[in-house]
């Protein structure tokens, strides 16, 4: 079993759909990471946070450290979401960083 | 702009030969990070730096070396003694314990 488990592996959605991609993780984390991969195989970073919620423009991130899962939302989503999308369990007292295996999302117009 | 360079994009080499990845950044970041990415696996850790001068091996260093001379720079090295050296490699930058900052990664070919 992974230490860092994203579900689902694949998701294809209409325009406009509310999105929401999960992760659960078994190690001890400090942050956990939010990443986005585009085709072309860069990637940033959305959202960085060890508790709570954070929100930049449609994009939603959550996190229960009880329960050791966090969830990435998309409101009204548009065919330029489409992309992988990674979380990344940050361990600070080791300075580790865990990833999951990634979302692959698709938004059709 | 500031941002983290890889080059080249692509990359195809022979077998038995050892092969160099360019990443720079000018972000004034202390660490920086090689990750090497292969289809359904998460990324892994192949060397981090969090100074000039000092690196650490990471999950997966075998067959591979580094080098930080400088803060902006921390180039790869793909040596031949790598047995699948095929992948994506991608270089990261941080302020210690903050969010990465990723290059648009090198693939590498090798036949």
């Amino acid at each position: 079993k992974n230490e860092v488990e994203q579900s689902p592996q694949n998701l294809t959605a209409q325009e406009g759909e509310f999105i929401t991609i999960n992760c659960s993780y078994s190690v001890g984390i400090s942050a956990l990471h939010w990443l986005q991969q585009h085709p072309g195989g860069g990637i940033v970073s959305l959202f960085m946070l060890s508790s709570g919620k954070k929100k930049h423009g449609r994009l939603i991130a959550t996190i229960n450290i009880q329960e050791k899962h966090s969830s990435l939302h998309i409101t009204a989503s548009h065919p330029r979401d489409s992309a992988v999308y990674i979380c990344a369990a940050y361990n600070f007292g080791n300075e580790k960083l865990t990833f999951g295996t990634g979302t692959r999302l698709t938004i059709i117009p | 702009d500031g941002g983290i360079t890889q080059s080249p994009k692509y990359l195809f080499r022979k077998e038995g030969q050892n092969v160099t990845l360019s990443c720079e950044q000018n972000l004034n970041h202390d660490a920086m990070y090689w990750y090497r990415q292969d289809p359904g696996q998460g990324l892994r850790l192949i060397y981090y730096s969090q100074i000039v001068n000092d690196f650490q091996k990471g999950d997966i260093a075998e067959g591979y070396s580094v080098s930080r001379e400088k803060k902006e720079s921390f180039p790869l090295t793909v040596t031949s003694a790598q047995k699948n050296p095929t992948a994506f490699y991608l270089c990261a930058s941080s302020f210690v314990r903050g969010p990465l900052h990723f290059g648009n990664g090198t693939r590498l070919t090798v036949t």
